[in-house]
């Protein structure tokens, strides 16, 4: 079956770095996404990988390794507003994506 | 980016009643657009995938003769809950994936639905 694994929530501190690990297994893989989702808002595109590696966007990086089925969302510098939940999408191979629950961050001053 | 728009943002409604939520792309052309529902606390959960003039594909679960989906032009889609009850009450959200780059998913703002 197609799965997505991320921790439920993180802590972090604001000026800090945190890391949002992901593992899925999809049918297929078209790319991996990630979202930003505020609450009660609908999710806003932070990155897309397709190619082993890392892509950096600023304070906000993300990798991905195909064969260990492994993404992570690097985010520097929190800051409060980083405050969100944040999803990891993988693209099967009929073009769809699949969706976890995300991983509610938590920014502390 | 790309925009995708919602109407409306919230609504409440009575039991029994139906509702319908439009979907737009406002700068592009949208080749296929999603549906999706959140409840709180949880994943976005898609119920259908509409083409432009052709009929929606529904998820397993999920009852095409209550929500029903029209996606008529290429700018324009629009999910109708019919005979609306309380456990419909969720966060819909569309999305519009269009000939843009990395077949990346515009989302709209969403829709909260109430149904009292």
């Amino acid at each position: 079956g197609q799965n997505i694994d991320q921790p439920t929530e993180m802590t972090a501190t604001e000026g800090a770095i945190v890391q949002i690990n992901c593992t899925y297994q999809t049918s297929g893989f078209n790319g991996l996404f990630w979202y930003q989702q505020h609450a009660g808002e609908a999710p806003t595109f932070l990155s897309y990988n397709v190619l082993d590696g890392l892509e950096e966007k600023g304070r906000f990086s993300s990798f991905l390794s195909r064969s260990k089925g492994y993404s992570y969302l690097l985010l520097k510098e929190l800051q409060m507003k980083d405050s969100a939940s944040y999803l990891c999408a993988p693209m099967d191979s009929n073009y769809q994506l699949i969706w976890g629950a995300g991983t509610k961050l938590i920014i502390k001053p | 980016g790309a925009v995708v728009s919602q109407h409306p943002s919230w609504v409440i409604c009575k039991s029994g009643t139906s509702v319908k939520i439009e979907c737009r792309s406002l700068d592009f052309q949208a080749t296929t657009m999603f549906w999706y529902r959140q409840f709180p606390k949880q994943s976005l959960m898609l119920m259908a995938t509409s083409n432009e003039g052709s009929k929606a594909t529904y998820e397993q679960g999920v009852e095409k003769d209550k929500f029903l989906i029209n996606h008529a032009s290429l700018t324009l889609s629009t999910l109708t809950v019919t005979s609306a009850h309380p456990e419909d009450s969720s966060f819909y959200i569309c999305s519009a994936k269009g000939q843009v780059e990395v077949d990346e998913q515009f989302f709209g703002p969403g829709t909260r639905l109430t149904v009292l």
